[in-house]
């Protein structure tokens, strides 16, 4: 069955650490993947998504993801930790027949 | 502005006492779709539409009924809610399934 994981619930680093934060998917073919945040009390909001070509692809608020075919992984990266990317995470795929299927979310903590 | 907006924000109501959540895009897009987030659960798809009067069910459809009549509007409907049914819930939009949602702020419903 197709399927979106992200395999940390919780993530706390502190402000200024490098984040990673991990998504694998299950799918017969390569889908279209993307990362969206959700701020509390706020809908989702588009970080990145990733179609085809380059497997690094950039988004927007400093974040990068990448794409490893191999591995069957998205995984969202940042550099530098703000205090306000504290949020919770979705990674999500679409396979093109109208349907998305979210991970279960990887909330993240700042330490300040 | 490009946004999606769902009325209203908050909801509490009693067991069975039809009900309907209001979805607006005001971007032209074909694509529409209406979510539920729960706790440890992610988000799960109750509906979508793919334009007008075409509309699908999603991975949670039971209890719940959508329509398509105008490109802009998407509205959910409860026509006996139950507790069962407190949850968050978020409509989308996108001009195509693979360039990545515009989510609405969402619509927290109780159902007592």
């Amino acid at each position: 069955a197709q399927s979106v994981t992200q395999p940390d619930i919780h993530i706390t680093v502190s402000e200024g650490a490098s984040l990673e934060l991990r998504c694998n998917y299950s799918y017969g073919a390569t889908p279209y993947l993307f990362w969206y945040v959700q701020s509390p009390g706020q809908g989702l909001q588009l970080l990145l998504k990733y179609f085809s070509g380059d497997t690094l692809v950039q988004g927007i608020k400093g974040f990068e993801a990448e794409f490893k075919r191999s591995q069957s992984s998205f995984n969202l990266r940042k550099p530098s930790v703000h205090w306000s990317d504290a949020a919770e995470y979705f990674c999500a795929a679409y396979s093109g027949t109208y349907k998305y299927i979210f991970g279960t979310g990887t909330r993240l903590k700042v330490l300040a | 502005e490009a946004q999606v907006t769902q009325n209203p924000r908050y909801l509490i109501t009693v067991t069975g006492k039809k009900l309907t959540v209001t979805c607006s895009q005001n971007m032209n897009h074909e694509y529409m779709s209406w979510y539920r987030q729960d706790p440890g659960l992610g988000l799960r798809q109750i509906y979508y539409s793919m334009n007008v009067e075409v509309t699908d069910k999603g991975d949670v459809p039971e209890g719940y009924k959508v329509s398509r009549k105008e490109k802009r509007n998407f509205p959910l409907i409860l026509e006996s809610p139950s507790p069962n049914q407190t949850s968050l819930y978020f409509c989308a939009s996108s001009q195509q399934g693979n360039y990545g949602y515009t989510f609405g702020s969402g619509t927290r419903l109780t159902v007592v």
